[in-house]
């Protein structure tokens, strides 16, 4: 079975752009979570969708934002982009939503230049 | 003061040798604990969770945790190479989402 494979896996902006990064979850698994991993950081929790509804939102300006579509494959989109954005953008799903079952994709790094 | 704080190391020990990582935590609602390893430019791998206190065994990995001390213990027996990675500890309490917060993670270099 395939695991969550995120897209792109490298991507660099400059200031002030935008960007969309985009997860494909486990076959059968509902909820999806997006993290972010600065380097030499553990991953900080930036948003949770379950069944297509945000169930959770962590520390994170209003820039960023994410929505889970039908087939339960989500998006991350982050606007006017800063230089502290640069990082790994880490997808995990699970089947019922919770953290302790989650499994991670590879991650999509982003550079802003 | 960080929720969870993790020594970043790194570690080096030689080929067999048993492995301690820890992690300690503030926040006394946390209520299930999980270890992660993270190989360089991947993403993190569940090595096991446990709930509440207690040990808990899979192979070569044996988890602790005591709520009294609000400290967790990742050991690794019989330390292989390809144990060589970031091992991330993380917590999560049992509210009504389920957000992880994880330490910095403890970079363990196994040298043959």
């Amino acid at each position: 079975d395939a695991g969550v494979t995120q897209s792109p896996t490298h991507l660099i902006k400059t200031r002030g752009q935008h960007v969309t990064l985009r997860c494909s979850p486990i076959s059968g698994h509902k909820s999806v979570s997006w993290y972010q991993q600065v380097l030499g950081q553990g991953p900080q929790f930036i948003f949770q969708y379950y069944e297509k509804e945000e169930r959770g939102r962590g520390n994170f300006p209003d820039r960023f934002s994410a929505r889970q579509f039908p087939n339960y494959s989500s998006e991350l989109n982050v606007n006017a982009l800063l230089l502290g954005d640069s990082a790994l953008y880490l997808c995990a799903s699970s089947t019922t939503g919770m953290g302790f079952e989650q499994f991670f994709g590879p991650g999509t790094r982003l550079t802003v230049l | 003061q960080k929720e969870v704080e993790q020594d970043p190391g790194p570690l080096s020990v030689p080929e067999g040798a048993i492995v301690s990582l820890n992690c300690t935590y503030s926040n006394s609602a946390f209520q299930y604990f999980m270890w992660y390893r993270q190989y360089s430019r991947k993403g993190p791998e569940l090595l096991m969770y446990t709930y509440s206190s207690g040990n808990k065994e899979d192979g070569r990995f044996t988890a602790q945790v005591d709520k009294s001390s609000k400290y967790i213990s990742l050991f690794i027996r019989d330390s292989q190479p390809s144990d060589s990675a970031t091992y991330l500890c993380a917590m999560m309490d049992s509210g009504g989402y389920q957000k992880v917060t994880f330490g910095t993670g403890t970079k363990l270099q196994v040298i043959p």
